[in-house]
């Protein structure tokens, strides 16, 4: 079976910096996606990682441990906008193309 | 641009009805997906597809067929709606491969009375 943990709802201030982690134990592993979804909207495409380490895209960074089942999404001078839904999502064994989602972390920036 | 299109956005159907969720993609992409999304429950995939008229059964498949009689085109039926299935519906769609990019549609908004 798969299992990806993700907290359920986090706060931040703006302007502040805010990580966001995802556990994972899955049968293999190739990859791990992070999807941002606006409430009312689809999910569109932030980050994939596949190897271990930090890949930074402007304000949002994503981490990855393979041997440990351990990424973050970091993100940066927090903005009113930056207020959504975070889905950590993983790909299991070799050559699979399906990912399965965590629940979602909604996350909520304040002035 | 990529482009997902789901062809409604909000629904309500009645109990027993046949309802059919429509989802058209731009990009010649072979891996077509539905999923459903419920507060928290996250995303949970009822049927995927990897070609033409070939259907895979995600993880909640029951009471859910689908149709892709072409490739841009993957469609969910609801045989006989129940009020369990009142939920928010995304199509997504990807290239062959492992490690590319699912991208999805707007999402469709089933109410079922």
């Amino acid at each position: 079976g798969q299992n990806i943990d993700q907290p359920t709802e986090m706060t931040a201030t703006e302007g502040a910096i805010v990580q966001i982690n995802c556990t994972y134990q899955t049968s293999g592993f190739n990859g791990l996606f992070w999807y941002q979804q606006h409430a009312g909207e689809a999910p569109t495409f932030l980050s994939y990682n596949v190897l271990d380490g930090l890949e930074e895209k402007g304000r949002f960074s994503s981490f990855l441990s393979r041997s440990k089942g351990y990424s973050y999404l970091l993100l940066k001078e927090l903005q009113m906008k930056d207020s959504a839904s975070y889905l950590c999502a993983v790909l299991a064994s070799g050559g699979s193309y399906i990912p399965t989602f965590g629940r979602g972390t909604s996350l909520i920036v304040h002035p | 641009d990529v482009k997902v299109t789901q062809s409604s956005r909000y629904l309500v159907k009645r109990t027993g009805e046949k309802v059919f969720l429509e989802c058209v993609q731009d990009m010649d992409h072979e891996n077509m997906f539905w999923y459903r999304q419920d507060p928290g429950l996250g995303l949970r995939l009822i049927y995927f597809s990897y070609d033409v008229k070939m259907k895979e059964k995600g993880d909640i498949p029951e009471g859910y067929s689908v149709s892709r009689e072409k490739k841009e085109r993957f469609s969910l039926i609801l045989e006989s709606a129940s009020t369990n299935q009142t939920s928010m519906y995304l199509c997504a769609s990807s290239l062959q491969g492992t490690g590319n990019t699912i991208y999805f549609g707007e999402g469709s908004w089933l109410t079922v009375v």
